[in-house]
């Protein structure tokens, strides 16, 4: 069947570090990947998206590229900041159908 | 656009009560989605409808937990009676095929005591 992973965290990052997520997905057809965000005491927000193979989703400085080769879709951001603390969703969605398999979740907090 | 519009925000009750969440999804959103988040057990999927039909109740955890989509565009999920480890945040999404995107609500958090 259809699911996703991620990787674990906590992760702690200093202001202004390189993150990556990973995110390595099963799917029986041809999936959609997203990524959502959690901030605290709030719902998840859609961050980006990519639909087929080799697209590159990106918003507010995060980047993922659905690579289809090694069923991934890690998320990057090249300076992160304290307001990116967060947990944060690998998720994908069969496009024949409307269910979406979420990974666990990676709590993110960074520190200035 | 509104959102998907969840209450009440917060619920407190005391066990044995019968608790009952609601969900208004987006106009025009025709699948809808309940689930529950908990420290312990992360994002997990209670229940679907597709234009107002379930169609997959496997994660309702026991027969306590019973939910109601009447028309597009209300949904209900009932705990009765509620249980301390019922605590958790409850949420609900609406997406449609063109959408290609789950929409969250706010949530409910529900502290059973």
């Amino acid at each position: 069947g259809d699911s996703v992973t991620q990787m674990e965290g906590p992760v702690t990052l200093s202001e202004e570090a390189f993150l990556t997520i990973n995110c390595t997905y099963t799917a029986t057809g041809y999936p959609s990947l997203f990524w959502y965000v959690q901030y605290p005491g709030e719902g998840l927000q859609l961050l980006l998206k990519a639909t087929k193979a080799d697209d590159k989703g990106s918003n507010k400085g995060f980047e993922a590229t659905y690579r289809k080769e090694t069923t991934s879709f890690h998320l990057e951001k090249g300076s992160v900041q304290v307001s990116d603390s967060a947990v944060y969703f690998c998720a994908l969605s069969e496009n024949t159908g409307n269910q979406f398999y979420f990974g666990t979740g990676t709590s993110l907090t960074v520190i200035p | 656009d509104a959102g998907v519009i969840q209450s009440p925000r917060h619920e407190v009750t005391e066990m044995g009560q019968e608790v009952t969440l609601r969900c208004k999804p987006i106009s025009g959103h025709n699948s809808l989605f309940w689930y529950r988040q908990t420290m312990m057990r992360g994002l997990e999927l209670l229940i679907y409808f597709n234009n107002n039909v379930p169609i997959d109740d496997s994660g309702m955890p026991e027969d306590r937990f019973s939910a109601k989509m009447p028309n597009a565009s209300f949904s209900t999920l009932k705990i009765q009676p509620s249980e301390p480890r019922d605590s958790a945040v409850y949420f609900c999404a609406s997406s449609s095929l063109r959408a290609a995107g789950y929409t969250f609500g706010s949530g409910t958090r529900l502290t059973v005591v």
